[in-house]
């Protein structure tokens, strides 16, 4: 079995200031990773994803997120925040096998509130 | 406009009651799920289906049912609602299930309430 663990539960910064949303991710087999961004009142939309190659991954708006397998991590990064990306943040986790489809094991959500 | 969308997006009923929520897609995708999100427990799958006549229970599937006659319509039933299926509900489709990418199609919510 999966599962994600998203170590803050909320995150406050200033605009224009870096963050980083952590996770970190238990398998015993190997997996797909997720990142998704949700605003308010809105549904979930993918940010990006690592399915294999290269461990640094880059997403929409700026985003990008490296896999590191010794440390079963997957942290999300941006090197300056907008208001804008004022947002819930989920990392999610699927297991890389035929099979699977898509039933994505999601982390409890980290909640990124940027200041003026 | 293609999409997914679902039906309604505000709820409130009382306990003991059946609600249905729609949901229906239009790029035909084989795959579509329910979740639900409450606080501190994030999404949770409720339910899953691989096709048309296709379901298969997820995390947290006590209390509710759901079918699938048409690929783009999988609704979810609260046979009885209880105080405790309170919660924002969110439908999801598949795409690429072959490559198994993972990419989910999220509407809009339904935020039920049960009194």
């Amino acid at each position: 079995a999966q599962s994600v663990t998203q170590l803050d539960s909320q995150v406050p910064v200033f605009e224009e200031a870096p963050v980083e949303l952590r996770c970190n991710y238990s398998s015993s087999v190997s997996v797909y990773l997720f990142w998704y961004v949700q605003y308010p009142n809105q549904g979930l939309q993918l940010l990006l994803k690592y399915l294999s190659g290269s461990t640094l991954v880059k997403g929409i708006n700026g985003f990008e997120a490296e896999f590191n397998k010794s440390q079963t991590s997957f942290h999300l990064r941006k090197p300056s925040v907008h208001i804008s990306d004022t947002a819930e943040y989920f990392c999610a986790v699927t297991p890389n096998y035929g099979g699977s489809q898509g039933n994505l094991i999601f982390g409890k959500g980290t909640k990124l509130s940027v200041k003026p | 406009d293609a999409g997914i969308t679902q039906s309604p997006r505000y709820k409130i009923t009382e306990t003991g009651r059946q609600v249905t929520l729609m949901c229906h897609q239009t790029w035909s995708h084989s795959y579509m799920f329910w979740y639900r999100q409450d606080l501190g427990h994030g999404l949770r799958l409720i339910y899953y289906s691989a096709a048309a006549d296709i379901t298969d229970k997820g995390e947290v599937p006590d209390g509710y049912v759901v079918s699938r006659s048409k690929t783009e319509n999988f609704p979810l039933t609260l046979e009885s609602a209880t105080r405790s299926q309170t919660s924002v509900y969110f439908c999801a489709s598949l795409r690429g299930w072959g490559s198994n990418t993972g990419e989910l199609f999220f509407g809009e919510g339904s935020r039920l309430t049960v009194l």
